[in-house]
Parts: C-alpha cells; sequence; structure tokens
C-alpha cells in the first residue's frame, strides 16, 4: 500500500459543487501539505499543517479550505468549485525530525475537472 | 515572499547529450531539494543540500548548492531515455514549507 494516499484520484465535476479531496497517510509525519500543478506553472502551496492543531495558508488559499482530521489525515474542500480550479492535486507529507527532516513524500495526485 | 526561478523551462536532448537545469532563489536559504517528476508520475525526492558550496552526485547526476546559498544545480552526464521526465528545485528559508521552481522538462530523443 502507498504511505500517501490520495482520493478521488480522478474527479469531473460542474462548475459551483462542493468537492472534497482527501489524503491519508501511514508515515507517521507530523506535516502535511495540498499543492496544486498546474501546466507551467510549478507546484504552488494551497494549505499547509505542521500538526493537528495547526492549520496555514499557503500561496493560493482562497476558494479552498482544508480540514486536518487526524495526524495521518488532511482533506482539501472547494466549497463552490470553478473551472479555473480545475489542475491536478498533490498531497505530501514530511516531518520535521531525523535525518529526512522536511523530505516530501508525494501522493499520487487527484485531478480534478470543473465544468 | 520568497521565490524560485528555474530554467530552462524544457530542454530536448539527444541520448547520450549532458543536461543542466538552474535554480535561482530571492532569499538566502537553508537548504534546497531536487525532486523528479516522471510523466503521469507525482514528484519523487531525489537529494537534499545543505551546505555552502555542497556538491553531491549520484551516478549520473551532480548536485550543486552555491557559495551564497542562493542557487542550485542539477547536472546529467550522457542522458538516458530513463531520465525524462520534469526536474523540481525547492527550497526554505527555515522552518517553512519549501518553495518550488516551476521545473525543467526534460525530453530524450534516442
Amino acid at each position: 500500500d502507498a504511505d500517501v494516499t490520495q482520493t478521488p484520484r480522478n474527479r469531473i465535476t460542474k462548475t459551483g459543487k462542493r468537492i472534497m479531496l482527501e489524503c491519508s497517510q501511514t508515515k507517521g509525519h507530523d506535516r502535511m501539505y495540498w499543492y496544486r500543478q498546474d501546466p507551467g506553472l510549478g507546484l504552488r502551496l494551497i494549505y499547509y499543517s505542521f500538526d493537528v492543531k495547526d492549520i496555514n495558508k499557503g500561496e493560493i488559499s482562497d476558494g479552498y479550505s482544508v480540514s486536518r482530521q487526524a495526524q495521518a489525515k488532511f482533506s482539501l474542500s472547494l466549497e463552490s468549485a470553478i473551472p479555473n480550479q480545475t489542475a491536478l492535486y498533490f498531497c505530501a507529507t514530511s516531518t520535521a525530525y531525523l535525518s529526512g527532516a522536511n523530505v516530501l513524500t508525494f501522493g499520487a495526485g487527484s485531478r480534478l475537472t470543473v465544468l | 515572499g520568497q521565490q524560485v526561478m528555474q530554467i530552462p523551462q524544457y530542454q530536448h536532448v539527444q541520448e547520450g547529450e549532458d543536461f543542466t537545469t538552474y535554480c535561482n532563489s530571492s532569499t538566502t536559504l537553508s537548504n534546497i531539494q531536487w525532486y523528479k517528476q516522471r510523466p503521469g508520475g507525482h514528484p519523487v525526492f531525489l537529494i537534499q543540500l545543505v551546505k555552502s558550496g555542497e556538491v553531491k552526485k549520484q551516478k549520473r547526476l551532480t548536485f550543486q548548492f552555491g557559495e551564497a546559498k542562493k542557487n542550485s544545480s542539477l547536472h546529467i552526464t550522457a542522458t538516458q531515455t530513463t531520465d525524462v521526465g520534469t526536474y523540481f528545485c525547492a527550497g526554505t528559508s527555515g522552518n517553512t514549507p519549501l518553495v518550488f521552481g516551476k521545473g525543467t522538462r526534460l525530453s530524450v530523443i534516442a
């Protein structure tokens, strides 16, 4: 099983719908992130969480919200999806400790299409 | 805020040719990391550089961190078709999340 699991892997939805992307991890990492990837724009940070009670906005948080339900779970919500939120979304995890500090482990990605 | 610029955006090479991608930060970095994303895949960690002037090698890949800790490069010697993908640099200035460059997409023509 993958260390970082994202569901759904693919989703097509309509403008105005509420969408939730879920991420779970078995690495025991304390830090979790949501990134968005668009062609030619690289990976842009949406939200991040360094601990269960910690939520921080990233570079492009407008139109998104997150929930850290447990150390292993971090979900991303689009309250009212719009077409320019069509993108590939990645969840990632890291730890602040040991020699692997801050090295990101990515999930396989969730491709979202908003019509 | 911190910005990380990466060039070139695309690079097409013949198999066996060398390839280099460059990364520059607007601020001094505490460390820089490199990731590779194969077509249709997710980014995978390659290496982390921490020290000023550091050079690390992984087989045909050579990674450098500049003396001022504001720039870095990845050089691939004698590219192979297995090197195809997008290479990202990502840096941080402290206890903050990584900021990614836009990546360099490498195509290798056999």
